[in-house]
This record gives C-alpha cells, sequence and structure tokens, in this order.
C-alpha cells in the first residue's frame, strides 16, 4: 500500500551495528506497529503506538526500540542487532475507531544480519 | 493461550477449480476475524473482514470467507482460482478484550494455483 512506506527496502548489517528502520503514513492514521515475520511464525507484535505520546511494547519487544517522531512517522531501532534478528519486517497503521479497524501494511523491510 | 491455527502450510489448485484456505482460532469470546494476502516482495493486503452479522463475508479480488462459531473457523474460498492468486495467506484474529488492537497471526498458507 504507498500510503505507508518503509525504508530502507533492504538492509544487510553486521553482528553489533546500530541500525533504524523507518516508516511513515498519508493515510492520517493515529495507530501504527511494527511487526516482524519469520518463515513458519506468522507475523509477530515488536511495538505498537497509540499516539505520539503513547508508545507500548508488543509481544517480541526485546532487543528493539521505537520512536514516534510525529503522528506520521514510526521508527523501529535495533541498538546492537544480533543474527536472529534477521527476517521482515512490516509497519502498519489504524484509525482511532476501535477493534473492527483494519491494519495497513507497508511493503516490508528485509533485514539481513551478519 | 489465543491462537491461530492455519492446518496447511501449501495449497495446490488447479486454475479454474475452488479453493479453500483453513483457519481455525482459539480466543475467548467472539472475536473479529480477518484475511490478509501477500505477494512476492510487497506487504501484506486486507482481503475481507468478519465483525458481526452475515457468516459469509466477501471480500476483494473474488474472494470470500465463511465464519463458523461453533467450530470457531474462518475459512477463505473462492469459487474459481487463478493463477494470479498465488500467494501467501494469513488469518489473523482480534479479541475482544486485552486492551489494545491486537492481531493475533496464523503461520500463513502458501497458496499455488497450477495452470
Amino acid at each position: 500500500d504507498a500510503d505507508v512506506t518503509q525504508t530502507p527496502r533492504n538492509r544487510i548489517t553486521k553482528t553489533g551495528k546500530r541500525i533504524m528502520l523507518e516508516c511513515s503514513q498519508t493515510k492520517g492514521h493515529d495507530r501504527m506497529y511494527w511487526y516482524r515475520q519469520d518463515p513458519g511464525l506468522g507475523l509477530r507484535l515488536i511495538y505498537y503506538s497509540f499516539d505520539v505520546k503513547d508508545i507500548n511494547k508488543g509481544e517480541i519487544s526485546d532487543g528493539y526500540s521505537v520512536s514516534r517522531q510525529a503522528q506520521a512517522k514510526f521508527s523501529l531501532s535495533l541498538e546492537s542487532a544480533i543474527p536472529n534478528q534477521t527476517a521482515l519486517y512490516f509497519c502498519a497503521t489504524s484509525a482511532t475507531s476501535g477493534y473492527q479497524e483494519t491494519q495497513y501494511f507497508g511493503p516490508g523491510t528485509r533485514l539481513l544480519v551478519l | 493461550a489465543q491462537s491461530v491455527a492455519q492446518p496447511e502450510d501449501q495449497v495446490n489448485v488447479a486454475e479454474g477449480n475452488p479453493l479453500t484456505v483453513k483457519c481455525t482460532y482459539s480466543v475467548s469470546g467472539n472475536p473479529y476475524l480477518f484475511w490478509y494476502v501477500q505477494y512476492p516482495n510487497r506487504g501484506l493486503q486486507f482481503l475481507l473482514k468478519y465483525i458481526t452479522g452475515d457468516n459469509l463475508v466477501k471480500g476483494s479480488y473474488g474472494f470470500e470467507a465463511e465464519f463458523n462459531k461453533s467450530q470457531t473457523s474462518f475459512h477463505l474460498k473462492k469459487p474459481s482460482a487463478l493463477v494470479s492468486d498465488s500467494a501467501l495467506y494469513f488469518c489473523a484474529v482480534r479479541p475482544l478484550s486485552g486492551g489494545y488492537n491486537k492481531l493475533i497471526f496464523g503461520a500463513g498458507t502458501r497458496l499455488a494455483v497450477h495452470p
């Protein structure tokens, strides 16, 4: 969905390096999410944010941090990358209307940690 | 524990034949149910969702899904498969408890439609 963009699309890094993945959206949504996808495991939630002052841990937040710089921007950082963080990372957004709201996903960032 | 099961890693269908991708869930209460599709090198695209009402939900690209409360299932269906339907399909469930818009995803099912 072109309304949710992620940069970079692909990244190779080395163990111990700090990297940042960025997400921007033009949908005007308040809520933003970061997921990682691993083969056979589906998507798992890393962090989510309901507005710029509200950031919460998901089910697998260890080793990650986030920053909500503005309503439209939500960044994910790996402070010291390790090989088992090799995965496909997705950003998603949703409106603030309740549980029935659909989440819309970006194209993903493929990360390889050597 | 809350979970979503997609029992088939891969489903193979001939073009023109009907297809079914299975999903069952274990969540308390009456959750909201979603299907997403992921094409190669693309993000997840929303297909359809069940909130309430008619058990048969129609979505994008001719797909539909049938909610069965007694079997806690939400199978994705299409009457006539296309080669272009080949992709990875994810079922997701949103429990109506837990305090936030949590989505629980299944592991995904790869659909391969052969000419």
